[in-house]
């Protein structure tokens, strides 16, 4: 059964500062998704990673996919507090599951 | 047009209620999905249409019913729902089967408080 999981699960940041999201899985998949989630709200896509390797950036985040060490991180650049919100990771192999979630909380 | 429509947004009903929740979308989709979510927790998938036949199906009550008149719209009858099936209903899109290179859409979901 596939696995997905994403640490830390709750993540305390000053305004300014950097930090990474890992999303590790336990099956093959070369593909990837990255969400966020702000409360009572929907989910919006955030990056699709399609292959090893890859690398994709918007503003101050910026995430990756190394398959063969079935890792995804996504990286925030000097924090604001907008980037407050649930990240999920999700991986789609037969069916798409989603990690547990990172509750990212930026403080002034 | 890149959005998936759910209505309602809100929804209560009492336990021996029978309501439906719908989804929309217009972006030439051929895979519909239904979602659970409950507070401070991940999506769950409850049901996947590809080509407007059901091919997933999480083991999901029978009390939910899902239903894909065509390939724009998906429906979920809900029937002698009980108190812990209270969450957010979310619906989501993508071109096939699978999400490929643009991942799914969701919709804005339906909160769902039974009594």
């Amino acid at each position: 059964e596939l696995k997905v999981e994403q640490n830390p699960l709750f993540l305390s940041m000053q305004e300014g500062k950097n930090y990474t999201i890992y999303c590790n899985y336990s099956t093959t998949s070369d593909r990837l998704y990255w969400y966020r989630q702000d409360p009572g709200k929907s989910l919006e896509s955030l990056f699709v990673l399609l292959s090893n390797g890859a690398v994709k950036q918007e503003g101050r985040l910026m995430a990756s996919l190394d398959t063969k060490a079935r890792l995804s991180t996504l990286h925030i650049t000097a924090a604001v507090h907008d980037l407050s919100a649930t990240y999920f990771c999700a991986v789609d192999i037969t069916d798409m599951r989603f990690g547990a979630g990172t509750r990212l909380t930026v403080k002034p | 047009d890149t959005e998936v429509t759910q209505t309602p947004k809100h929804l209560v009903m009492g336990m021996t209620n029978k309501k439906s929740l719908k989804c929309e979308q217009h972006m030439g989709h051929r895979a519909m999905y239904w979602y659970k979510q409950k507070a401070k927790k991940p999506p769950e998938l409850m049901f996947v249409y590809s080509y407007e036949k059901l091919s997933i199906n999480e083991s999901v009550p029978s009390r939910f019913s899902p239903e894909c008149p065509n390939s724009s719209l998906l429906n979920l009858h809900l029937h002698a729902l009980q108190p812990e099936d209270s969450a957010l209903y979310l619906c989501a899109s993508s071109q096939e089967g699978v999400w490929t290179s643009m991942g799914a859409f969701f919709g804005q979901g339906t909160r769902l408080t039974v009594v």
